[in-house]
């Protein structure tokens, strides 16, 4: 089964700092990866997602991803957080297909990174 | 605005007692997902759908039902409720053409 591993539990930053969240799936074949984020209180907002093609990924917010398939990886960075970043962040994997294809469409989560940004 | 809407926002209910969430999409989506949210452990797959009348189990199914009786509602229901049971439930739906995924807004329960 697909796992997904974050990092980081708890990020802690002051602003004008880079980010980086580290995010790793178990499974090398064809595969999906989104981040998404929550704001205290909302639900899950798409950062920005992977398919195929430039292994660098733009999302919203000056956010974005890099997916390095060698290392089953797909990390989260962002040059300069504001106070407004401070939120927790889930890398989530889409994949593998089996045979079946049951598996197609079903995300798997990692564990969730709490980023807080100090003004 | 469309999108999916969960019902109640919050709950708080005796074990033992049973209880449904409700997840409604206009959307058109075939295939809809419960998640539940705890903390460290991030969101997992309780149930999902993949088009109406055809449901299937997730990670975490155990304690759970769902039905899938047309395209638009996806309710969850605990028929027993239990302390662990304590979470925040999240109903998503994917449009299978684009793989794009729209989240609702999330049921806080807390079993007591």
């Amino acid at each position: 089964a697909q796992s997904v591993s974050q990092h980081n539990h708890h990020v802690i930053l002051s602003e004008a700092a880079s980010l980086e969240l580290g995010c790793n799936y178990s499974y090398g074949g064809t595969v999906n990866l989104f981040w998404y984020v929550q704001y205290p209180g909302q639900h899950l907002q798409l950062l920005l997602k992977y398919f195929s093609g430039d292994p660098l990924v733009k999302g919203i917010k000056g956010f974005e991803a890099e997916f390095i398939k060698s290392k089953f990886s797909f990390n989260l960075r962002k040059p300069s957080v504001q106070w407004s970043d401070t939120a927790e962040y889930f890398c989530a994997v889409n994949g593998p297909m089996n045979a079946g294809g049951t598996s197609y469409g079903k995300l798997t989560f990692g564990q969730g990174t709490i980023l807080t940004v100090h003004p | 605005t469309a999108g999916i809407t969960q019902a109640p926002t919050s709950q708080i209910l005796a074990a033992g007692r049973s209880m449904t969430l409700r997840c409604t999409q206009d959307m058109r989506h075939n295939a809809m997902y419960w998640y539940r949210q705890d903390l460290g452990l991030g969101l997992r797959l309780i149930h999902y759908s993949n088009t109406a009348g055809t449901t299937g189990k997730g990670e975490v199914p155990d304690g759970y039902s769902v039905s899938r009786a047309n395209t638009d509602d996806f309710p969850l229901t605990l028929a027993s409720a239990v302390p662990s049971q304590t979470s925040v439930y999240f109903c998503a739906s994917r449009d299978s053409g684009t793989i794009a995924y729209t989240f609702g807004s999330g049921t806080r329960l807390t079993v007591v």
